[in-house]
């Protein structure tokens, strides 16, 4: 089974409005962490916000929060008010523990592009 | 200062050489990782050490060797390059602890784009 599913290949937006991108996991460990990364044109891998299982809140970072439903096993990016340069790859990503040797696992990223 | 640097950034390559990409990083993180990306954009992990120390291994052709001489440097040296080694490589970091939920993040290198022809 997929660690990590991303259903959403490509969104649109339109610039100054929030966008969902989706992210599905699955595991069994009670312990583990949720990322999001951006990967823009130039191609850099740029962290952008973590969930811990064990976290109650949803975190935020900025414009950046994750929608963190743990019984519903999703981890959803929404971005809000969206701008030109948020266009690019967004990888969600998922570690266990080092039964799994601590290693990140990607799903195969959404493409967003921001319309003006 | 680049937290992850990795070299070359682009490699251009025969066929059958040898080649070697180098990392650093300076967080003072005792973890880190070689990535592959391939032409789909998906990203798998190789290798990874811990105070240099081999501990992931994925299913990854033998002529492929990471080397650690340091917990702040993992460079990757492959062999006999074939055409599906045309990839993005990443190098990245972290400091480990105990639980996964601890927020260790991974910092990632800007990659290194190696074409084989």
């Amino acid at each position: 089974a997929q660690k990590i599913t991303q259903t959403q290949p490509g969104m649109f937006v339109q610039e100054k409005e929030a966008v969902t991108l989706d992210c599905t996991y699955d595991t069994s460990d009670q312990s583990y962490g949720l990322f999001w990364y951006k990967q823009p044109s130039s191609g850099e891998m740029i962290f952008l916000i973590y969930q811990g299982s064990y976290d109650e809140q949803n975190a935020t970072e900025g414009r950046y929060s994750l929608n963190f439903q743990k019984a519903r096993k999703s981890a959803n990016l929404v971005i809000s008010a969206s701008q030109l340069g948020d266009s690019a790859m967004y990888f969600c990503a998922m570690r266990e523990g080092w039964r799994y040797g601590n290693k990140l696992v990607f799903g195969a990223g959404t493409i967003l592009r921001v319309k003006s | 200062d680049t937290a992850v640097s990795q070299t070359p950034k682009y490699l251009v390559t025969q066929m059958g050489n040898d080649k070697s990409i180098k990392c650093e990083q300076n967080l003072g993180h005792d973890t880190m990782y070689w990535y592959k990306q391939d032409s789909k954009k998906f990203l798998k992990i190789m290798f990874s050490y811990n105070n240099k120390e081999l501990i992931i291994n994925e299913t990854v052709p033998n002529r492929f060797s990471p080397k650690s001489p340091d917990k702040a440097h993992l460079n990757l040296h492959i062999n006999s390059l074939e055409l599906g080694d045309s990839a993005v490589y990443f190098c990245a970091s972290s400091q480990e602890k105990e639980s996964p939920s601890s927020g260790n993040t991974i910092y990632f290198g800007e990659g290194s784009w190696l074409t084989v022809v």
